[in-house]
């Protein structure tokens, strides 16, 4: 147990239909992120919230939206994906995430099939 | 583009061996860190170093960061069956442009020991 939780752990999805994916962590941290983790390919970042502010998008395609109300809790919501898409879906918290060498601790992912 | 290759990407060996495990780059990390993952699970930090040379021992785990910074070793003694997983090397720099404390993950050696 790292103190992140995602929910769901699995999901199916078509590619018209629109879903979310959430993130809460009960650490006290201030920055938080997603990561997609596809078979042979090294874990991608696309987003970084630090105080609840987005400070990095990698070239993510906007059919995906990342949210974060507060500092303990991320979304990413989903909308027309593509097969491709299908993969690991993690989230991660650090305390400060401009600090260099900062732990980064990990939920358990959600497993997501665009079918 | 920063990158960081791991090798080998697949490990399988008896109880009892050991083994090291490899990340090197072209580029040069500010910190590095050493994660495993386990299957269904997030990946777990193992260890943090910073300075070049430096070598941090977790029980049967030795770690070592190369002089340059450029490169890393994570050596395993007397492997058991619960040392098995994805083992994830990731650099953090402030050379890319990016925050300097994101992470660029290698692809991982996965490691399988056998009782």
């Amino acid at each position: 147990e790292t103190g992140v939780t995602q929910t769901p752990r699995h999901l199916v999805m078509g590619m018209t239909n629109k879903k979310s994916l959430k993130c809460e962590q009960h650490l006290g941290h201030n920055a938080m992120y997603w990561y997609k983790q596809s078979a042979k390919k090294p874990l991608e970042l696309m987003f970084v919230y630090n105080f609840k502010e987005q400070t990095e998008n990698n070239s993510v395609p906007s059919r995906f939206s990342p949210e974060c109300p507060n500092s303990s809790h991320l979304f990413l919501h989903l909308h027309t994906l593509q097969p491709e898409d299908s993969a690991l879906y993690l989230c991660a918290s650090s305390q400060d995430g401009a600090d260099l060498g900062n732990e980064q601790f990990f939920g358990p992912g959600t497993r997501l099939t665009v079918l | 583009t920063q990158l960081l290759e791991q090798s080998p990407q697949f490990l399988s060996i008896q109880e009892g061996e050991n083994l090291t495990v490899y990340c090197n780059s072209s580029s040069v990390f500010s910190s590095l860190q050493w994660y495993r993952q386990e299957p269904g699970e997030g990946p777990v930090l193992l260890v943090t170093v910073v300075t070049g040379g430096e070598v941090k021992k977790l029980k049967r785990l030795t770690f070592q960061f190369g002089d340059a910074r450029k490169d890393s070793s994570l050596h395993i003694t007397a492997a058991q069956p619960g040392d098995t997983g994805l083992y994830l090397c990731a650099g953090s720099s402030h050379y890319y442009g990016g925050s300097q404390g994101n992470l660029i993950f290698g692809k991982g050696t996965k490691l399988s020991v056998k009782p």
